[in-house]
């Protein structure tokens, strides 16, 4: 059974900080890494996706991605209280290559 | 602006009933999905589509059925409705992966 695994939570973090949120998989051939944010009452929103080792900015984002690990992180940068959200990651697995997610990572900025 | 529509937010319908939820996107995306999210369980593949009268089951498609007559539209059946499948049902469409989701609709079964 191909799972993808992320800490629940709550993870509180000051207006302004670094918001770290964690995510390992078990299928050691997943080639693709998706976060999507949700906040309360809506759908996911992709946010950001990488597929190669190492880092990969998009603005206060940073995604890194580490496969001898097994290891997937969202960085977020100078958070800010509209950060907070459950943060989903998706791993490309399944027998047909569909997407597996994990059951998200709340994250709550304190102003 | 990218949409995904689907036709109901709040629906409530009854055990053994026939239901039908549709979703509408408008990017000419080839790949439809339709997921449900349950509290403790996250967001689960029920079908998806990667063309037009083509679909695939995802990891739960037991009890539901699915159409796709045109690239725009994908449509969930139940077939005979239960109570376990009371849930937050989401579309989504995208290029490969889901890139855009809609609103959701909640689903009630009495």
């Amino acid at each position: 059974q191909k799972e993808v695994e992320q800490n629940s939570g709550p993870l509180s973090v000051p207006e302004g900080a670094i918001a770290s949120l964690n995510c390992t998989y078990s299928d050691r051939g997943s080639q693709s890494f998706f976060w999507y944010r949700q906040y309360s009452g809506k759908s996911p929103e992709l946010i950001m996706f990488i597929y190669s080792n190492g880092d990969k900015e998009d603005g206060r984002f940073t995604a890194q991605l580490n496969k001898a690990s097994q290891y997937v992180s969202l960085l977020i940068r100078d958070s800010q209280p509209s950060d907070s959200a459950t943060y989903l990651c998706a791993v490309r697995g399944g027998s047909q290559g569909n997407l597996i997610f994990g059951k998200g990572t709340k994250l709550s900025v304190k102003p | 602006d990218v949409k995904v529509t689907q036709s109901s937010r709040y629906l409530v319908k009854r055990t053994g009933e026939k239901v039908f939820l549709e979703c509408v996107q408008d990017m000419d995306h080839e790949n439809m999905f339709w997921y449900r999210q349950d509290p403790g369980l996250g967001l689960r593949l029920i079908y998806f589509s990667y063309d037009v009268k083509m679909k695939e089951k995802g990891d739960i498609p037991e009890g539901y059925s699915v159409s796709r007559e045109k690239k725009e539209r994908f449509s969930l059946i139940l077939e005979s409705a239960s109570t376990n499948q009371t849930s937050m049902y989401l579309c989504a469409s995208g290029y490969n992966q889901p890139q855009h989701f809609g609103d959701g609709t909640r689903l009630s079964i009495l």
